[in-house]
């Protein structure tokens, strides 16, 4: 039972353009979101997250926007960038819990 | 530097064998975990500590045993290596508190079981 879904396994875009990764849940008692991002060779690293009582959370070029209603959060990067390429990972979990539930991942290429 | 460090780096097994994957963190992190990383899964985990002397079993712990005996250390077993364990094992701790600030990872273990 995937309980956090990224359905799209790769994404490519223009240099200077949004990068939209996108990611479903099916759990609505989960109460915190984050995102993490991979370079090949090395471990996951925090980007951002955002707990359900918000519906957008920024940090410089990533934004974070969260639909409960629809169990669907989004992460934006704009304007994306070379080093941006990457394979990110959304994570969810619930108050009180003792372990994230990641998705599957969404290998994003930044094109010059 | 801070964080976590995963011992090997690379490691090749012949079916049958046996191994230990060892993860410090220098943290001081209450909670460590066990993931692997395969094509198309995501991140699985394997198992996790809540503290010293605690594990328990993620969504895939079958042919893996863990041990924490130090709160800095969290070992990962395999008694019999098994070409279904080819995988990239990632190490991860947090602190106490809330889980919304994620984790610490490691830079992984790529095992190859032939």
């Amino acid at each position: 039972d995937q309980q956090v879904k990224q359905n799209s396994p790769s994404l490519s875009v223009q240099e200077g353009r949004i990068s939209i990764l996108n990611c479903d849940y099916t759990n609505s008692m989960f109460d915190y979101f984050l995102w993490y991002k991979k370079y090949p060779a090395e471990g996951p690293t925090f980007l951002i997250s955002i707990s359900s009582i918000k519906d957008k959370n920024e940090d410089g070029r990533f934004t974070v926007f969260l639909n409960k209603s629809a169990k669907h959060l989004s992460l934006h990067i704009v304007p994306s960038q070379p080093g941006d390429s990457a394979v990110y990972f959304c994570a969810a979990a619930r108050w009180g819990a003792q372990k994230l539930v990641f998705g599957q991942g969404t290998r994003l290429t930044i094109n010059p | 530097n801070a964080g976590v460090t995963q011992t090997p780096k690379f490691r090749v097994l012949k079916t049958g064998q046996s191994m230990t994957l060892l993860c410090a963190q220098d943290m001081n992190h209450e909670y460590m975990y066990w993931y692997r990383q395969d094509p198309g899964m995501g991140l699985r985990l394997i198992h996790y500590s809540v503290g010293e002397g605690t594990t328990a079993k993620g969504e895939v712990p079958d042919g893996y045993n863990v041990s924490r005996l130090k709160k800095q250390n969290f070992l990962l077993g395999l008694e019999s290596a098994a070409p279904s364990q080819t995988s990239v094992y990632f190490c991860a701790s947090r602190r106490d508190g809330i889980l919304g600030y994620g984790y610490t990872f490691g830079s992984g273990t790529r095992l190859t079981v032939v």
